[in-house]
């Protein structure tokens, strides 16, 4: 019974390529997430989407471009891979937007070589 | 701008010790604060939410406080055991948005 649910867990590819990641929550919440957590281990948010609607854009390039078909599924593509984007990325849901108890998945650590 | 540091980022301890691990925010005007623990190649596990308006919160041998004046939260853990060890992340919610704003971590190793 995973509640969030990441896939692919691994991705490696080369610079320059274009790459999707699908999160999928059964939680039936409203609010889902993008976080990326860099080799120094920290965490910061990229993206929220609440309902279907964009909430939170926070300073990323705009070769990543998050996705959500429904409020169960939020996806993350990723145009012209560089180096530096190389990181785990954390999908996470809420019941709604505010100050609610998130869940994370378990993460997709992407290598761009 | 809010801020969130943990200190120590590594901490080491013998079996059996209570130990509290410290959380520090820069804006009192948080919603709520978040306790995470995350294993070594895995994902975020939740702990602990408390609200803002809670001083703490317990669940089973943690114990995690809020002291929004003082912009601190510790997370206690009694009787600590090996199956502890993990990184401890606190999280302050920003606002409406959901938006939450992670400390960096505290590795904890708890020896047998």
């Amino acid at each position: 019974d995973t509640a969030v649910s990441q896939t692919p867990k691994y991705l490696v590819t080369q610079m320059g390529n274009d790459k999707s990641i699908k999160c999928e929550q059964n939680l039936g919440h409203d609010t889902m997430y993008w976080y990326k957590q860099d080799s120094k281990k920290f965490l910061k948010i990229m993206f929220s989407y609440n309902n279907k609607e964009l909430i939170i854009n926070e300073t990323v390039p705009n070769r990543f471009s998050p996705k959500s078909p429904d409020k169960a599924h939020l996806n993350l593509h990723i145009n012209s891979l560089e180096l530096g984007d190389s990181a785990v990325y954390f999908c996470a849901s809420s019941q709604d937007a505010g100050s609610y108890e998130q869940y994370f998945g378990p993460g997709t650590r992407l290598t761009v070589t | 701008k809010q801020e969130v540091t943990q200190i120590p980022a590594a901490l080491s301890v013998p079996e059996g010790e209570n130990l509290v691990l410290n959380c520090s925010f820069t804006d009192s005007a948080i919603y709520n604060l978040q306790w995470f623990r995350q294993d070594p190649g895995k994902g975020l596990t939740s702990l602990l939410l408390i609200q803002s308006s809670q001083r703490e919160q317990t669940s089973g041998r943690l114990n995690a406080s809020l002291d929004k004046s003082s912009g601190r939260s510790t997370l206690y853990i009694a009787a600590s055991q090996p199956g502890d060890s993990a990184t401890y992340l606190c999280a302050a919610h920003g606002g409406s948005s959901g938006k939450l704003i992670f400390g960096q971590g505290t590795t904890l190793q708890v020896k047998p």
